[in-house]
């Protein structure tokens, strides 16, 4: 089965760049998303389709998928963009979630 | 505005069954296809299914996990979308969160699928 693999954890002090991975083979063949849950909330996409933002969500979180890996970029993070990170992709029906990684903005 | 809203959730003993039920109102339904993510405590995402609308067949998919325990139906009439849990574990216990599903497809083939708005979730606690 597919597999997606992102860091357990990510540290970043505000107003820099916070950058987090997901790894699977040939990732950068499919769709990636990004999902970005706080603690006690539901998840809420941040990016889809690689690269694109949902309406509402600021312009400060971008992402790119190239060869094994999809990246989500946040530039010039801020206090509240600390949370759980889950990236997602599509394989052969189903669905497929990165372990997550919890960004701390210190 | 776009809203989902799961119910059902609860204590249950293992072995026994559950149903969940997703209510989507603020959105024309019948035209999404609808997924279940669910979520152990401190744990991370999980997919558990999802229902493609009518015009695709209204068929499912499922993890491995949870096929032939777990089934998805909707009743577009209703709004509403079902997790019909049966056989259930402990490792069943978790936040079951309702999403809708966004799908792209290419010469009618799915080659990529994400979620866009999530419920609140309700809580699935298996135990004796």
């Amino acid at each position: 089965s597919y597999e997606l693999t992102q860091p357990p954890s990510v540290s970043v002090s505000p107003g820099q760049t916070a950058s987090i991975t997901c790894s699977g083979d040939k990732l950068g063949d499919r769709y990636a998303c990004w999902y970005q849950q706080k603690p006690g909330q539901s998840p809420v996409l941040v990016i889809y389709q690689n690269n694109k933002r949902p309406s509402g969500i600021p312009e400060r979180f971008s992402g790119s998928n190239s060869g094994n890996t999809a990246t989500l970029t946040i530039s010039g993070t801020q206090a509240m963009d600390e949370a759980d990170y889950y990236c997602q992709a599509w394989d052969s029906s189903t669905v497929v979630f990165g372990g997550g990684t919890k960004l701390t903005v210190l | 505005e776009v809203q989902l809203v799961e119910s059902g959730g609860g204590l249950v003993q293992p072995g026994r069954s559950l149903r969940l039920s997703c209510k989507g109102p603020g959105f024309t339904f019948g035209d999404y296809a609808m997924s279940w993510v669910r979520q152990a405590p401190g744990k991370g995402l999980e997919w558990v299914g999802f229902i493609r609308s009518k015009a695709y067949g209204g068929t499912t998919e499922y993890a491995a996990s949870v096929k032939g325990r777990l089934t998805m139906s909707r009743d577009d009439s209703k709004s509403i979308a079902y997790l019909q849990m049966n056989s259930l574990k402990t490792e069943d216990t978790a936040v079951y969160y309702c999403t809708r599903v966004r799908i792209t497809m290419v010469r009618g083939v799915i080659i990529g699928a994400y979620f866009d708005y999530w419920g609140q979730g309700t809580l699935v606690t298996v135990s004796s």
